[in-house]
């Protein structure tokens, strides 16, 4: 089975510090990760993926996420936070091993920056 | 390029009252089709998903059916609505099951 959990339902971080966004997994295989980003009444727009390779993964909107294998890990960053980043971050996986099944989506994450 | 479009964007529905919801894709074929519901502006909850036409699978089972009756047509339905399938409902699509999903901008219902 597959499951990615986000262990903070908010996040507060003032404008131009630094932001992460935290996301853990299970899978029994190798994970295919994925970060989302939802805007009020909105839907999901997509960030960044991670397949293989190099474990930092850039994205849109200056955002980058770094795959740890030994943490089962796969957090969200951006070096410094704008208002405009204020929004609802979702983590989803899916485990290569098991088949074609879709996306699990973790329940989210609020984040909101403080000018 | 690739769109989805979802309508109605607002529904206001009395109880009982029947439902039904429409997504369409643009500029791709044979996509996976994929009904999520969320609810208070929080988690996702997979509904249904589809990888052909009239091939549905539901993920949950509950008072909601969903039709799948062109290659990049996907309804959602009800008979009769609870004021429980108040929700935001987004659609979705990807080249196979486990692929990136791109969204819809999703439809408020709100039941009375």
């Amino acid at each position: 089975a597959q499951s990615v959990a986000q262990p903070e339902d908010q996040v507060n971080v003032a404008e131009g510090n630094p932001l992460t966004v935290k996301c853990t997994y299970s899978v029994s295989g190798n994970p295919y990760l994925f970060w989302y980003v939802q805007y009020p009444n909105r839907g999901l727009q997509f960030l960044l993926k991670y397949i293989t390779g190099d474990n930092l993964v850039k994205g849109s909107y200056g955002f980058e996420a770094e795959f740890n294998k030994s943490q089962t890990s796969f957090h969200l960053k951006k070096p410094s936070a704008l208002v405009s980043d204020s929004a609802l971050y979702f983590c989803a996986v899916r485990d290569l091993n098991s088949g074609n099944t879709p996306l699990v989506f973790g329940k989210g994450t609020r984040l909101s920056v403080i000018a | 390029s690739q769109t989805i479009h979802q309508w109605p964007a607002t529904l206001v529905q009395p109880v009982g009252s029947p439902l039904s919801l429409e997504c369409t894709v643009e500029g791709t074929s044979n996509p996976n089709l994929y009904w999520y519901r969320q609810a208070a502006g929080r988690g996702l909850q997979l509904l249904f998903y589809s990888v052909g036409i009239g091939q549905i699978s539901s993920e949950v089972p509950q008072n909601l059916s969903a039709s799948r009756p062109q290659d990049r047509q996907f309804i959602l339905s009800s008979k009769k609505l609870l004021l429980s399938d108040s929700g935001f409902y987004l659609c979705a699509w990807s080249r196979d099951e486990g692929d990136t999903q791109y969204f819809g901008p999703g439809t408020r219902l709100t039941v009375l």
